[in-house]
């Protein structure tokens, strides 16, 4: 079972420069949503998606984009980075909207570095 | 709003002891409570939930979490540590009429041979 996968696992990128992490599910999950984790702040969510054609802001949306075309695919753009946005990133998804009982399944992270 | 405290940056204790990782949260309305364990470089796995029902939940690894809805509590409890708990632990929340997970800050679990 594939899971939730995310490309790629290590990238480092000039400031400025525009990059895409790429985000797919296979489970057929509605909910899917981009967090990112830093040191002490645990995990704070940037943008998520309630079903196809549907996304919404998070608690840090800035300097973020999000599309939702197809189910399976949640991928996250970076407009023009920063060196605040250095951080490990993680894709998640959750099957249903309205069912709070349900868990959240979590990708492997992705590593970015903004010089 | 929905919020998650983890008053420990750092639980340290002897292989063989019994554990605790102290979670306390605050939502409105009634809870669903989750823990998630993140090793070194992987993302986050899923250990444990309260959802209803009985306020002891066990869990994957011998992992268990009490919910005390007067503390607004839920912490995660392991009787016998072993070394290979060692790694952080993640509580998390979400409010039975929302959508989003709101998580704790982390407490790293260091297990001691």
């Amino acid at each position: 079972n594939a899971g939730v996968t995310q490309t790629p696992k290590f990238q480092v990128l000039k400031t400025g420069q525009s990059m895409t992490l790429q985000c797919a599910q296979d489970m057929n999950h509605e909910y899917m949503s981009w967090y990112r984790q830093d040191p002490g702040m645990g995990l704070r969510l940037i943008h998520y998606s309630v079903g196809a054609g549907i996304t919404d802001q998070g608690e840090v949306p800035n300097g973020y984009n999000v599309s939702r075309s197809t189910t399976e695919d949640f991928p996250l753009r970076l407009l023009s980075a920063a060196p605040s946005q250095t951080s490990v990133y993680f894709c998640a998804s959750t099957p249903g909207t309205g069912v709070s009982g349900n868990t959240i399944y979590f990708g492997e992270g992705s590593w970015l570095t903004v010089v | 709003a929905q919020s998650v405290a983890q008053p420990e940056d750092q639980v340290n204790v002897a292989e063989g002891n019994p554990l605790t990782v102290k979670c306390t949260y605050s939502v409105s309305g009634n809870p669903y409570l989750f823990w998630y364990v993140q090793y070194p470089n992987r993302g986050l796995q899923f250990l444990l939930k309260y959802i209803t029902g009985d306020n002891l939940v066990k869990g994957s690894y011998g992992f268990e979490a009490e919910f005390n809805k007067s503390q607004t509590s839920f912490h995660l409890k392991k009787p016998s540590a072993l070394v290979s708990d060692s790694a952080l632990y993640f509580c998390a929340v979400r409010a039975n009429y929302g959508q989003n997970f709101v998580f704790g800050p982390g407490t790293r679990l260091s297990v001691l041979p």
